[in-house]
């Protein structure tokens, strides 16, 4: 079965732009968990949703948002685009609420000039 | 919240060599403790997990241990082969509210020299 998909794979914009990057999850999966991961910094969690609502945030400012669609497929948007938002943004999906593991995408590498 | 130490953050080992990966947690309650591994230019996978209720997993070269009464659980793997230099993801897992939480580590780099 397919993969968690996230689109674009790359991504160059300027400071100030906004972005919006999609995640399509695995069938059937209605968790959809968004992380940034920059060279040394790990995983930095921003948010997660399930059916369609946001269940946890992370410590990022309000310029990082998301949503979920009623078929699960979620949305991440960053506005007024800085530098230090350079990195790979993972999208990683699991069934339901219950204790189990992530499937991620291969991300997104957006680039800020 | 949740708080997860990972350590070492680099670790070269000689191919042969077993490698061990340990990470702390904070919270009694969580209880769900998978580990990733992320391949240089590729997203995480999940290796192995583990729950609460089990001391030890294994499968194949890999193995985790997790103490309950020290908070802490470990990831082992035996005859390193080059193939598992990647980059290693602790996590731990609570439930909150009917939703299972998430905390990673901040990873761990693995060498495996030939």
């Amino acid at each position: 079965k397919a993969g968690v998909t996230q689109t674009p794979r790359y991504l160059i914009k300027t400071r100030g732009q906004q972005v919006t990057l999609s995640c399509s999850p695995i069938s059937g999966h209605r968790s959809v968990s968004w992380y940034q991961q920059t060279p040394g910094q790990g995983l930095q969690f921003l948010f997660e949703y399930f059916s369609e609502t946001q269940r946890n945030k992370g410590n990022f400012p309000g310029r990082f948002s998301g949503r979920q669609f009623s078929n699960s497929r979620s949305e991440m948007n960053v506005s007024t685009l800085e530098l230090g938002d350079s990195a790979l943004y993972l999208c990683a999906s699991r069934k339901g609420q219950e204790a189990n593991g992530y499937t991620f995408g291969s991300g997104t590498r957006l680039t800020v000039v | 919240g949740e708080n997860v130490e990972q350590h070492p953050s680099t670790l070269s080992v000689q191919e042969g060599d077993s490698a061990v990966i340990k990470c702390t947690y904070s919270d009694s309650a969580s209880n769900y403790f998978p580990w990733y591994k992320q391949e240089l230019g590729k997203r995480p996978q999940l290796i192995i997990d583990i729950r609460s209720n089990v001391g030890e997993k294994k499968d194949q070269r890999i193995a985790v241990t997790l103490n309950k009464t020290a908070k802490h659980f470990s990831l082992h793997i035996t005859e390193t082969q080059p193939e598992d230099s990647a980059v290693y993801f602790c996590a731990a897992s609570k439930n909150s509210g009917g939703y299972q939480k998430v905390t990673f580590g901040t990873g761990t780099k693995l060498q495996v020299i030939p």
